[in-house]
């Protein structure tokens, strides 16, 4: 099975504005509106940021958003700080044969 | 407050066999679904298994169905990966997840066990 394609990387100084993408395919990011974004700094569980494209869950920061474009999902980290820098992984609903979830590859985020 | 923890990870060779628990707790847990995803070193997640509250719907990756089987007991709060015919490729640190009141989003995780395969 294919991850949903991220980059591998990113950056930004404090106070500017990231995003990191999340492509995959009509079967998965385009055809349904159940993307997932975690976070996970080193050695820690992934925390979730944002479901069904673009909802924060209770205790999120709003400097986290999320959005969707045809295949194409994206979140977006406002005015940066040192705290964000970690991997961040998007993940979705798939049709695709038995599988139920696919995850992104994932991004590192470092905050210069 | 919700908790999660994973256990049973370990040493094994390949070809062995492992089970993994992961005990729940402050939620009702018999009203969510579960998953197990894992994470190969310095690698990203990756889905595993994922079973209904009431276990009537249960998932699993290709690369490990017909290997692992999850199951849960729910009177005694706990979520279960039966791992067979292990190989190299399945080394990685287990997560289980609650699966929150909105689909498929993974709202708590435990802290993860490590299962290494290798002889």
């Amino acid at each position: 099975q294919s991850a949903l394609t991220q980059p591998a990387s990113v950056s930004g100084s404090p106070g500017q504005s990231i995003t990191i993408s999340c492509t995959g395919t009509s079967s998965d990011v385009g055809g349904y509106n159940y993307v997932s974004w975690y976070q996970q700094h080193p050695g820690k569980a992934p925390k979730l940021m944002i479901y069904e494209v673009s909802n924060r869950p209770s205790g999120v920061s709003n400097r986290f958003s999320g959005s969707k474009s045809g295949n194409t999902a994206s979140l977006t980290i406002s005015g940066l700080q040192a705290e964000d820098e970690a991997d961040y992984y998007c993940s979705s609903y798939t049709s695709s044969s038995t599988l139920r979830t696919v995850f992104g590859g994932g991004t590192k985020l470092t905050v210069l | 407050e919700v908790q999660l923890v994973e256990s049973g990870g370990g040493l094994v060779k390949p070809g062995g066999s492992l089970r993994l628990s992961c005990a729940a707790s402050g939620f009702t847990f018999s009203s969510y679904s579960m998953n197990w995803v894992r994470q190969a070193p310095g690698k990203g997640l990756e889905w595993v298994s994922s079973i209904s509250s009431s276990s009537s719907y249960i998932y699993y990756a290709d690369s490990v169905k017909g290997r692992f089987t999850i199951s849960r007991d729910n009177a005694k709060n706990s979520l279960y990966l039966q791992m067979n015919s292990l190989r190299a490729e399945d080394t990685a640190v287990y997560y289980c997840a609650r699966e929150g009141q909105q689909w498929l989003a993974l709202d708590y995780w435990g802290q993860g066990t490590l299962v290494t395969v290798s002889s």
